[in-house]
């Protein structure tokens, strides 16, 4: 989407191995979320960031950590991949309330 | 605990009539709720939002209605076009919640030509 990308769009790799997702925005939006969709559960926040190095853990944070060092940069980190992360990870950026998020196209990981 | 609630996995319409789908939430504290739009492989893209002050918001064809007492709000889709046929998100965000949207299951809806 517009302001906002993702990287990379697919990714398999092996359990065990670290794992990074980029996100990266062009709007100057202070805050920016992780979620990962899965079938049956819909869209469910990993971790969020309401600022630089200002973040917070959602409701599925277990295994993952994130970092941002710049406003336009929000990463995600998958510490020890284990084939239940297996999933579509999208990333989001927030402005007004009304509006909710604009999302980025998301990453197929695929954990084997 | 499922904080916002979309109970019906798929609905199949007829081009041309109504579509309702349904949205069921818990948390007193929320006060704006919108609905989102997804095509396979592409994110979820913003399709109409109301606020709690609010019973009805319309946008074309497009019209959410939140019944506060009953805690459920319903998407209406006038005429529905066979172009709709996606996964629809019912989500929901609580005052000086750092924003953070709470997401149903989805509902995919298959509009019949």
């Amino acid at each position: 989407d517009a302001g906002i990308t993702q990287s990379p769009r697919h990714k398999v790799t092996e359990t065990g191995t670290p794992v990074t997702l980029r996100c990266h925005q062009t709007e100057n939006h202070r805050y920016m979320y992780w979620y990962r969709q899965d079938p049956g559960h819909g869209l469910r926040l990993i971790h969020y960031s309401y600022g630089v190095k200002d973040t917070d853990k959602g409701e599925v944070s277990d295994g993952y950590s994130v970092s941002r060092s710049k406003t336009e940069d929000f990463l995600l980190t998958l510490e020890s991949a284990t084939s239940s992360q297996t999933s579509v990870y999208f990333c989001a950026i927030s402005g007004d309330r009304a509006y909710g998020y604009t999302f980025g196209s998301g990453t197929r990981l695929t954990v084997v | 605990d499922q904080q916002v609630k979309q109970n019906s996995p798929s609905l199949s319409v007829q081009e041309g009539r109504i579509s309702i789908l349904n949205c069921d939430y818990t948390n007193s504290m929320f006060d704006y709720f919108l609905w989102y739009k997804k095509y396979p492989a592409e994110g979820p893209t913003f399709l109409i939002s109301i606020s709690s002050i609010k019973d009805k918001n319309e946008d074309g064809r497009f019209t959410v209605f939140l019944n506060k007492s009953a805690k459920h709000l319903s998407l209406h889709i006038v005429p529905s076009q066979p172009g709709d046929s996606a996964v629809y998100f019912c989500a929901a965000s609580a005052r000086d919640s750092s924003y953070k949207l709470i997401f149903g299951s989805g509902t995919r809806l298959l509009v019949r030509p």
